[in-house]
């Protein structure tokens, strides 16, 4: 069965820090990978999902994140923090024919001053 | 295009009570996923519907059903409500013709509180 894990439930960066959240999952076939953002009182909105046309993946809002097999990790980064991107991120997985997404516990980021 | 569309958007209902939730997909999506998000759980899969048929269901007691109409609406149903249910219920949209590895545009959920 696939699983997704998020390492540490916050995050903090400051203005113009380099944002990396970090996200490992466990597939036994290749799997879709997914990260979503959820801002206070919405639902979730897609950043960016990795179909295995490329490794490096880029996203909406200066988001990329990169599949490492060899690590079974997908983590999302972003060279320079907004104060905007302050929300909760969810890694997530999914897998052909499975009609389920799996999501990670996620990640809330804080961007200081 | 309209997103997705959930109702009501906040609920309180009391123990032993039922409640059904609404969701109306994107134009042109047919599948229709659930989640339950609460603070200690996360985001936490409950069903997924396709041409009125579910594919797939997560491991939730059968106090929990839904169902989908032929114009792809969906809704969900909680029976005997319990403290326990109070949560933010997220529905999702996809085309969900094939794999089941779509993108999933989400609703903004219903805040349901249990008395």
């Amino acid at each position: 069965a696939q699983s997704v894990t998020q390492l540490g439930s916050h995050v903090s960066v400051s203005e113009g820090a380099l944002v990396l959240l970090r996200c490992n999952y466990s597939s036994s076939v290749p799997p879709y990978l997914f990260w979503y953002v959820q801002y206070p009182n919405q639902g979730l909105q897609l950043l960016l999902k990795y179909t295995s046309a490329a490794t490096l993946v880029k996203g909406i809002n200066g988001f990329e994140a990169e599949f490492k097999k060899s690590e079974t990790s997908f983590h999302l980064t972003k060279p320079s923090a907004h104060m905007s991107d302050a929300a909760e991120y969810f890694c997530a997985v999914s897998l052909t024919g499975g009609f389920k997404t799996i999501f990670g516990a996620g990640t809330r980021l804080f961007v200081k001053a | 295009k309209a997103g997705v569309t959930q109702t009501p958007r906040y609920l309180i209902k009391t123990r032993g009570q039922q409640v059904t939730l609404s969701c109306s997909p994107i134009s042109g999506h047919r599948s229709v996923s659930w989640y339950q998000q609460t603070p200690g759980q996360g985001l936490q899969f409950l069903f997924e519907y396709f041409s009125e048929t579910q594919r797939n269901k997560g491991n939730f007691p059968g106090r929990f059903s839904g169902r989908q109409f032929s114009n792809s609406r969906s809704e969900m149903n909680v029976s005997t409500l319990e403290l326990g249910d109070s949560a933010l219920y997220l529905c999702a949209s996809s085309p969900g013709a094939t794999s089941g590895t779509d993108t999933q545009y989400f609703g903004p959920g219903t805040r349901l509180t249990v008395l």
